[in-house]
């Protein structure tokens, strides 16, 4: 069984330019969660995912920030005119959800996309 | 809203000698607690997790953390470091009704030989 994977790993962009980023949960989750974590803290929740549905969103989610799940697999999160202090590592993680036992709460994380904004 | 608190931002040990990192937890109501670890680079590794079966967890890589309802503590251990246990820690909690996790801000473990 494969691990939550992340695409790119790396990405270097100028202030202004859009970015996307993709993430591949484990198969059969329902449930795929988006986290941002900046040096020396932990991660910070962004939104979370139940299949397609996109039923939570952090504050921390701008307008600039979108995240897509369309057809209840992968899923991909936009930052549209990045800034500096967007540079941060972001970390897309995926559980069971309903029919997991006693895992289905337990949420397995990727490697992580590591942005920086120049 | 739930929040949890690492003391101690850096932590060193010898190797062989006792770890204990420590966290403790705000939650109206019971919480589901977890335990991961990062390596440099890399993403969040589950250690263990609480989610009211039994009090003491026992996890990988020989931690284990009791969950203390009177205290709001759910401090991990381990009886003795390894130098491969020379990580980022992160304790994290999950109040009912909700799917998000909070973390605490982390604490870096340093094992010297």
């Amino acid at each position: 069984d494969t691990g939550v994977s992340q695409d790119p790993r790396h990405k270097i962009t100028k202030r202004g330019q859009n970015v996307t980023f993709r993430c591949d949960p484990i198969s059969e989750h329902n449930r795929l969660y988006w986290y941002r974590q900046t040096l020396g803290q932990g991660p910070e929740f962004l939104t979370y995912f139940q299949n397609e549905a996109q039923l939570e969103k952090s504050r921390l989610l701008s307008d600039r920030f979108s995240a897509e799940r369309p057809k209840g697999s992968f899923s991909t999160l936009e930052i549209q005119r990045t800034e500096q202090g967007d540079s941060a590592m972001y970390l897309c993680a995926s559980s069971p959800g309903t029919g997991g036992g006693h895992h289905q709460e337990t949420q397995y994380f990727g490697p992580g996309t590591r942005l920086l904004v120049l | 809203a739930q929040s949890v608190t690492q003391l101690g931002s850096h932590v060193s040990v010898s190797e062989g000698a006792l770890v204990l990192l420590r966290c403790n937890y705000s939650s109206s109501v019971p919480p589901y607690l977890f335990w991961y670890v990062q390596y440099p680079n890399q993403g969040l590794q589950l250690l263990l997790k609480y989610t009211s079966a039994a009090t003491l967890v026992k996890g990988i890589n020989g931690f284990e953390a009791e969950f203390k309802k009177s205290e709001t503590s759910f401090h991990l251990t381990k009886p003795s470091a390894h130098m491969s246990d020379a990580a980022e820690y992160f304790c994290a909690v999950r109040g009912t009704g909700r799917r998000a996790l909070t973390f605490g801000s982390g604490t870096r473990l340093q094992v010297q030989p």
